[in-house]
């Protein structure tokens, strides 16, 4: 069975500081990896998606994730918080049937 | 990339009446939707598998006679929360994949306030 699981509920960097947001999946199959980002009462936004081919994705914003066979993950960093980054975080997983999965997500707080 | 459109964004009604929420997908056809429930600072909870021409496959928990979910066609999916009550006040999100377009992420819309009073 699929699962997601993202560490840490609550993430606070200072503006500048490096963004690390914790993603970790459990399937006996490698699934197609997401991170999403939401703002106050908004839909969810695409940042990036691992699909099976490189290992290092690179997203909008800056943003970019490794995929981890090794260590079933797929955390989402980036070099240097922007106050506009301050939002909701969700990492999901999904095969090619139509159900996606899920983490927690992660709050985001940036410090000036 | 794909789009899926959501309406109402704000809906404030009064106890007992029914709200109906409209996801369509604007340049895709998606025979699969899917409809969460997101509660503050929460993740979304999916309430249900919309399937255009069938019934909707519900998940575990969620009142069938209370969200009505219909999928008349490739490019619409409504959810009509019946007879609401303060307690279904919440953020409600619909999504859909376009698998056939090659894309293998989901879509999601920009999501349903709720509001009942």
């Amino acid at each position: 069975a699929q699962s997601v699981t993202q560490l840490g509920s609550h993430v606070s960097v200072s503006e500048g500081a490096l963004v690390l947001l914790r993603c970790n999946y459990s399937s006996s199959v490698p699934p197609y990896l997401f991170w999403y980002v939401q703002y106050p009462n908004q839909g969810l936004q695409l940042l990036l998606k691992y699909t099976s081919a490189a290992t290092l994705v690179k997203g909008i914003n800056g943003f970019e994730a490794e995929f981890k066979k090794s260590e079933t993950s797929f955390h989402l960093t980036k070099p240097s918080a922007h106050m506009s980054d301050a939002a909701e975080y969700f990492c999901a997983a999904g095969l090619m049937g139509n159900q996606f999965y899920f983490g927690t997500g992660t709050s985001l707080t940036v410090i000036p | 990339g794909a789009v899926v459109s959501q309406h109402p964004s704000r809906v404030i009604c009064k106890s007992g009446t029914s709200v109906k929420i409209e996801c369509r997908s604007l340049d895709f056809q998606a025979t699969t939707m899917f409809w969460y429930r997101q509660f503050p600072k929460q993740s979304l909870m999916l309430m249900a598998t919309s399937n255009e021409g069938s019934k909707a496959t519900y998940e575990q928990g969620v009142e069938k006679d209370k969200f009505l979910i219909n999928h008349a066609s490739l490019t619409l999916s409504t959810l009509t929360v019946t007879s609401a009550h303060p307690e279904d006040s919440s953020f409600y999100i619909c999504s859909a994949r376009d698998l056939a377009g090659g894309h293998t992420e989901a879509f999601f819309g920009q999501g349903t306030r709720l509001t009942v009073v």
